[in-house]
């Protein structure tokens, strides 16, 4: 069975300094992706990074990058510069090969201090 | 294109009554999923669909039903509501490429009472 677990019910950051948020996950699968999606209060699940594992190197994406340890089966997400846009809840996403079936872990609510 | 659409936006529903929620996309997706996002947790999968006529089960079916008769639309069929199934309801749909990105709908919020 594939989890995905995140630690961090909620976090906060002052305004342009850097934040990670954690998420491990559960698979005997060799071959995945993993996503870091953002819903603002508006509800909208929005992508803000994703990661192929048969790729080493971490994704980045403007001020989103991610922290891939594959063999620790550990995906966190770091934010660079934070803006008071990027509060939202966090929600760290596993699929297989097979991009079947999607599992997310619990969401990590974040808050930008101005 | 709209992308992924949903409706209701919002439903109350009594127990035991039966509603469909609809999806609709524009972007010629073959697969599209249904979740349930209950109050301060993620997203579970109740239905997905890998194109027109094939469905299957994701991690919480029970109480649901699904049909794709067509590639753009997914309804979602309750029977017999419960509380248990008051909830966001997310519709979304991909591309077939490895890529693997989901796009979501508005979502439905639905209260059982």
């Amino acid at each position: 069975a594939q989890t995905v677990t995140q630690s961090q019910p909620e976090m906060s950051v002052q305004e342009a300094e850097t934040v990670t948020l954690s998420c491990t996950y559960d698979t005997s699968e060799n071959n995945y992706y993993l996503f870091w999606y953002k819903q603002p209060p508006s509800r909208q699940m929005i992508l803000v990074i994703r990661q192929e594992a048969y790729k080493q190197q971490n994704a980045t994406e403007n001020r989103f990058s991610v922290n891939f340890q594959k063999a620790a089966k550990s995906f966190s997400l770091k934010i660079s510069d934070s803006q008071l846009g990027d509060t939202a809840m966090y929600f760290c996403a596993f699929t297989t090969n097979t991009g079947n079936q999607f599992y997310f872990g619990t969401g990590t609510s974040l808050t930008v201090i101005p | 294109n709209a992308g992924v659409t949903q409706t209701p936006k919002f439903r109350i529903l009594k127990i035991g009554q039966s509603m469909t929620l609809q999806c609709t996309q524009d972007m010629n997706h073959n697969y599209m999923y249904w979740y349930r996002q209950d109050p301060g947790m993620g997203l579970k999968l109740i239905y997905y669909s890998v194109g027109a006529g094939i469905t299957d089960k994701g991690e919480v079916p029970n109480g649901y039903n699904v049909s794709r008769s067509t590639t753009e639309d997914f309804p979602l069929r309750l029977e017999l509501a419960a509380p248990s199934q008051t909830s966001v309801y997310f519709c979304a749909s991909r591309v077939d490429r490895v890529a693997y990105e989901q796009y979501f709908g508005p979502g439905t919020r639905l209260t059982v009472t």
